[in-house]
C-alpha cells in the first residue's frame, strides 16, 4: 500500500515550452502532496505544498508563476514549469500524505526534467 | 529556521564493516525523523521513521537512534554490502508546519567490494 506514482519519469523539452508532471496517490487519499526539486548530488528542497481544492504554497524563492501546481482531486496533484528554461532542468520529486493519517509522507519515484 | 546537517558528505568503507552516518538538526521541535536511501538517479525509499518520543527504530542490518535533546541522528547499518551503496538522507518533519519535512545533505555512501 501507500504507492506514489510520477509521470512521466523522463522529459526533454525545448526552452520556452511548457511541459506537466503528475503526482497521483495510487492506493489512498492524499489531502496534501509536496513538491520537491533536487539538484544533482544535492538534497531534495520543498518547493511547495499543493491543497486539494485550494490555493498551493510556495517557499521562500519559488516563483508561483513559474511552477504552476493544481490538486484538482484527493489522488492527483500537476506541476507545470512554464515556459522552461535550462536552469530549470532537475529531478522533481513529489509526496504525498494520506488523509486523515497524521504527518507521514509518501514519495514518488520522480521526474528526470532536461530542457534543452 | 531547521536546519538539518548530514555528515560526512561521502563514505567508502570496504565490505563487511560496521559504519554509523551522522544527522543533526537545530530545532529539537521535531514530529519525526526519517532516514532514506536514494540510488543515483531514483526516488526515495524510506528506510526508517522514528518518532519524536521513540529513541531508536530497528530494520534488519539497520539501526537508526534519535536524540532530540542534542538534536542528533545515527544510522548503523552493520555487516556493509556491496548492494548498501547508495545516498542516505536524513529527513526531519516539523510540528510548526504540519507534514513538511527538512532534508539533510545527504551522506554518498559506497561500499569497495
Amino acid at each position: 500500500g501507500a504507492v506514489v506514482s510520477q509521470h512521466p519519469s523522463r522529459v526533454i523539452c525545448k526552452s520556452g515550452t511548457s511541459v506537466k508532471i503528475e503526482c497521483r496517490s495510487l492506493d489512498f487519499q492524499a489531502t496534501t502532496m509536496f513538491w520537491y526539486r533536487q539538484f544533482p548530488k544535492k538534497s531534495l528542497m520543498l518547493m511547495a505544498t499543493s491543497n486539494e481544492g485550494s490555493k498551493a504554497t510556495y517557499e521562500q524563492g519559488v516563483e508561483k508563476d513559474k511552477f504552476l501546481i493544481n490538486h484538482a482531486s484527493l489522488t492527483l496533484s500537476t506541476l507545470t514549469v512554464t515556459s522552461a528554461h535550462p536552469e530549470d532542468s532537475s529531478f522533481y520529486i513529489c509526496s504525498a500524505s494520506p488523509t486523515g493519517q497524521g504527518y507521514e509522507q509518501y514519495f514518488g519515484p520522480g521526474t528526470r526534467l532536461t530542457v534543452t | 529556521k531547521q536546519e538539518v546537517t548530514q555528515i560526512p558528505a561521502a563514505l567508502s568503507v570496504p565490505e563487511g564493516e560496521n559504519l554509523v552516518l551522522n544527522c543533526s538538526f537545530t530545532d529539537s521541535a521535531i514530529y519525526n525523523l526519517q532516514w532514506f536511501r536514494q540510488d543515483p538517479g531514483k526516488g526515495l525509499t524510506s528506510l526508517l521513521l522514528i518518532q519524536s518520543s521513540q529513541r531508536e527504530q530497528t530494520s534488519g542490518r539497520l539501526n537508526a537512534s534519535l536524540d532530540k535533546s542534542s538534536g542528533r541522528s545515527t544510522l548503523y547499518i552493520a555487516a556493509s554490502q556491496p548492494g548498501d551503496s547508495a545516498t542516505y538522507l536524513c529527513a526531519v518533519g516539523l510540528y510548526s508546519s504540519a507534514s513538511k519535512i527538512i532534508f539533510g545533505s545527504g551522506t554518498r555512501l559506497s561500499i569497495r567490494p
